[in-house]
């Protein structure tokens, strides 16, 4: 059981252009999260979503799209990047939206947007 | 706006020692409290979850203790090894719609051997 991937592992990416960050998870964990690390403002949240075909938006979610077409994907879209989205991003998961579930960490995908 | 504070930023130990980490939390109407673990360059691995309604939770050389009425929780790690080095994270869930998880800004443990 690999639990959740993430790809690309990290991505040099020019300003203005777009790029998808992959995210997949095999429990069969209804919530998905998405989230940003950046040094000194420690994780935020972007997106999430409760279930398959849900989405909503979380902490930081200006300049980010995400979709949920089935139970095990989760993808993170820039649909113009900035150099301000230079980050880590982190997927995660739990078993279910409630407030009782521990979330799961993906690898990250490191971004560089020049 | 919830907000969770970890202190120390750092912290440096021998092999064998005790130690405890903090964190704090302005909200105490939470539904629990997550530690994780960060290794540099790697993603988050989950620790220790306590609900709203418990006091403790232990694994291993691990304890973390929550005191919700005083927005307080410590994460007691017995006979440290060198191994334990990482970035310890503490998230809170103070639930609603968007089953947001807050996070301090970790406290980067050093222990040498």
């Amino acid at each position: 059981i690999a639990g959740i991937t993430q790809a690309p592992t990290s991505q040099i990416l020019a300003a203005g252009r777009r790029m998808t960050l992959r995210c997949t998870q095999d429990m069969r964990h209804n919530a998905m999260y998405w989230y940003r690390q950046d040094l000194g403002l420690g994780l935020r949240l972007i997106h999430y979503s409760n279930t398959a075909g849900t989405t909503g938006k979380g902490e930081v979610p200006d300049g980010y799209s995400v979709s949920r077409a089935n139970t095990d994907d989760f993808p993170l879209t820039l649909a113009s990047a900035v150099p301000s989205q230079t980050s880590v991003y982190f997927c995660a998961s739990s078993r279910t939206s409630g407030n009782t579930d521990t979330q799961y960490f993906g690898p990250g995908t490191w971004l560089t947007v020049l | 706006k919830q907000e969770v504070t970890q202190i120390p930023a750092a912290l440096s130990v021998p092999e064998g020692e005790n130690l405890v980490l903090n964190c704090s939390f302005t909200d105490s109407a939470i539904y629990n409290l997550q530690w994780f673990r960060q290794d540099p360059g790697k993603g988050l691995t989950s620790l220790l979850l306590i609900q709203s309604s418990q006091r403790e939770q232990t694994s291993g050389r691990l304890n973390a203790s929550l005191d919700k009425s005083s927005g307080r929780s410590t994460l007691y790690i017995a006979a440290s090894q060198p191994g334990d080095s990482a970035t310890y994270l503490c998230a809170v869930n103070s639930g609603g719609s968007n089953y947001k998880l807050t996070f301090g800004k970790g406290t980067l443990l050093t222990v040498n051997p």
